[in-house]
């Protein structure tokens, strides 16, 4: 089964700080790759599929990056409402879906 | 827009049945896969299987058959069963869609909690 490894696992930072996020999968998966937010106490949310592509209603300042086995979620410009955690998820082999551990982002 | 919701117990007990139910609406539940997920407290997120109402299920291996899931198409609800529960299986339970295209969970429900405690 393919493995997913986000690191780190938490992460303090200031509102208007740049923030990357690692996703390392443990075999090839292509650009079969999906981040997502999590708020406190609410369901995850869809925020970038296909590596690189931005859902509707995402703010420009989510971009993700990568191929392969290595991913990148950046976020330019951090905002006071994007301290959450985040998930990676591996699309590459169906039906097996698999999610990265979470990157929480505090507040610094 | 397709909403879902998880209902059920709040509380089982250790060996029992856990039993929820996802009742879904703006969308059809006889057209798309669909996926149970869960969360232990503090921690992250657990793939349990993917279930598509023409019969196609996958399960997560690490649940082993502990898992079925059932579809009533005429209340448009699929429902989770997980049997011989431990204190373990305490989390909080999401439903979600998947969009089988690219295999991603585009629609979730809010989430249920499930304590397994005697």
């Amino acid at each position: 089964d393919i493995q997913m490894t986000q690191s780190p696992s938490s992460l303090s930072a200031s509102v208007g700080d740049r923030v990357t996020i690692s996703c390392r999968a443990s075999q090839n998966i292509n650009n079969y790759l999906n981040w997502y937010q999590q708020k406190l106490g609410k369901a995850p949310t869809l925020l970038i599929h296909a590596a690189s592509i931005l859902q509707g209603g995402v703010p420009s300042r989510f971009s993700g990056s990568g191929s392969g086995t290595d991913f990148t979620l950046t976020i330019s410009g951090l905002q006071p409402e994007d301290f959450a955690t985040y998930y990676c998820q591996q699309s590459y082999s169906p039906p097996v879906l698999t999610f990265g551990g979470g990157t929480k982002v505090e507040i610094k | 827009q397709v909403q879902l919701k998880e209902s059920g117990p709040g509380l089982v007990r250790p060996s029992e049945t856990l039993s929820l139910t996802c009742t879904v609406s703006g969308g059809s539940i006889s057209g798309s896969y669909w996926s149970w997920i869960r969360q232990p407290p503090g921690k992250g997120l657990e793939w349990l299987g993917n279930f598509h109402y023409g019969g196609s299920t996958h399960n997560n291996p690490s649940l082993k058959s502990r898992v079925t899931v059932s579809f009533d198409t005429s209340k448009n609800q699929f429902s989770l069963k997980l049997t011989s529960v431990t204190a373990a299986d305490t989390a909080v339970y999401f439903c979600a869609r998947i969009f089988s295209y690219y295999w991603y969970f585009d629609f979730w429900g809010p989430g249920t909690q499930v304590a397994v405690s005697s």
